[in-house]
């Protein structure tokens, strides 16, 4: 099994549509990342949290929401899908300051 | 700004030969540089790791170098072999900073042609 596990990894939404990316991670790692890449852009960090009760956003955070359910799990929700959140999104997870990024297989989202 | 650069942005090679792939940072505090490869449609995986104190790090058939003074890196991959094709991609990791400490390049998209 996936250290870091993305579900789904596939998905084709509406415009308009509320969605949620979920990511869970048997690491044991209190650190975990969304991030958005796209062709020709490289990895953009979306939101992070650092522990259980704490979120903060990155540098691309308009329209997406974040919840950090358990160290475990961290979830992404898009309230109201556009086209230009079509885009492969990688959740990662790190234990601490200059560790290792363990990144997801990915979620392929297309929005139409 | 923090920064990544990498270049080049693609590059295309035979089975066998060797190739070099550039990455220029100017992130301040540097607290380390990674090097990940990344499969068409899959997460990066990490390769190499550098820290301020190391110039050359090897793993296998790739090996990394870092000049902190000038704020380069490189991975050189040697033999190369039809597997190689993938992104590779200069991680920077400061500290503090609004990016989760994480500064991404943009890759380098390498094809191994047989």
């Amino acid at each position: 099994d996936a250290d870091v596990t993305q579900t789904p990894r596939n998905r084709i939404t509406k415009t308009g549509k509320r969605i949620m990316l979920e990511c869970s991670q048997t690491k044991g790692h209190d650190r975990m990342y969304w991030y958005r890449q796209d062709p020709g852009l490289g990895l953009r960090l979306i939101y992070y949290s650092f522990d259980v009760k704490d979120i903060n956003k990155g540098e691309i955070s308009d329209g997406y929401s974040v919840s950090r359910q358990a160290q475990a799990k961290f979830s992404l929700s898009l309230e109201s899908a556009i086209p230009n959140q079509t885009a492969l999104y990688f959740c990662a997870t790190s234990s601490g300051q200059g560790a290792e990024a363990f990144f997801g297989q990915g979620t392929r989202l297309t929005v139409v | 700004k923090n920064q990544v650069e990498q270049s080049p942005q693609s590059l295309i090679i035979l089975e066998g030969k060797n190739c070099t792939l550039q990455c220029n940072y100017t992130v301040s505090p540097f607290s380390n540089l990674r090097w990940y490869k990344q499969d068409t449609g899959r997460g990066p995986v990490s390769l190499t790791i550098m820290t301020f104190s190391e110039n050359t790090k090897s793993n296998g058939r790739y090996t990394a170098t870092l000049d902190a003074d000038t704020k380069q890196s490189s991975l050189h991959i040697t033999a190369s072999q039809l597997s190689d094709s993938a992104s590779y991609i200069c991680v920077v990791r400061n500290y503090g900073g609004s990016q989760g400490n994480l500064i991404f390049g943009k890759g380098t998209k390498l094809s191994v042609k047989p």
